[in-house]
């Protein structure tokens, strides 16, 4: 069975370019997560998703950071405009959420995003 | 909110030792608390979790302790291989399904 799928693997963008990461849930998983892992600040949860609705987005840096699940099997985290310090690797995760229960996450390979 | 403190921030043991990994965290309301290993170049990847109904759980040569009194938690690697040497994050919840990683400890198993 195939794992959490990210693309691109790697982004480089210029400062002010539109970025779009994309990520595709294990078939059957009711959340997604979306995280953000830097040297200095370590693995931030951004924002996650239940059943394609956004639950909690308290993560999410500012307004340039925008994220939708338009259907239970693709998930897009966009910045607009990119700055340097944006520049991280963003994971994308999944799990299958049972009420009153956290369960595993399983996390895609990442986007090594570079913005310059 | 949660917060979690892991150490050490990196940890060198001899193939063939033990290594343990230490983690404290501030919300006495979290019940999950999952280990996970990530190699260069990949995501974490769970290695081995534990719920707050219990106290210890092995798998293999992997365990993890928690003390809910005291709010921390310990992953014990036995019989350390090289392939063993990652980083290893522990995390907590926040809520219903949030989780709150620490800082990572980069473990080196020198042959």
């Amino acid at each position: 069975d195939a794992g959490v799928i990210q693309s691109p693997r790697h982004e480089v963008t210029e400062m002010g370019q539109e970025v779009t990461l994309r990520c595709k849930p294990i078939s059957g998983h009711n959340s997604l997560f979306w995280y953000r892992q830097t040297m200095m600040r370590g693995l931030e949860l951004l924002i996650y998703f239940n059943n394609n609705v956004p639950i909690d987005d308290s993560g999410m840096p500012e307004d340039r950071f925008s994220a939708k699940m338009p259907n239970a099997s693709f998930s897009t985290l966009k910045i607009q405009p990119s700055e340097p310090r944006d520049s991280a690797v963003y994971f994308c995760a999944s799990s299958l959420a049972m009420a009153r229960r956290t369960d595993t996450q399983y996390f895609g390979p990442g986007t090594r995003l570079t913005v310059l | 909110g949660e917060n979690v403190e892991q150490h050490p921030s990196t940890l060198s043991v001899q193939e063939g030792d033990s290594a343990v990994i230490k983690c404290t965290y501030s919300d006495s309301a979290s019940n999950y608390f999952p280990w996970y290993k990530q190699e260069l170049g990949k995501g974490p990847q769970l290695i081995i979790d534990i719920r707050s109904n219990v106290g210890e759980k092995k798998d293999q040569r992997i365990a993890v302790t928690l003390n809910k009194t005291a709010k921390h938690f310990s992953l014990h690697i036995t019989e350390t291989q090289p392939e063993d040497s990652a980083v290893y994050f522990c995390a907590a919840t926040q809520g219903a399904q949030k989780l709150v990683f620490g800082q990572g400890t980069r473990l080196t198993i020198n042959p």
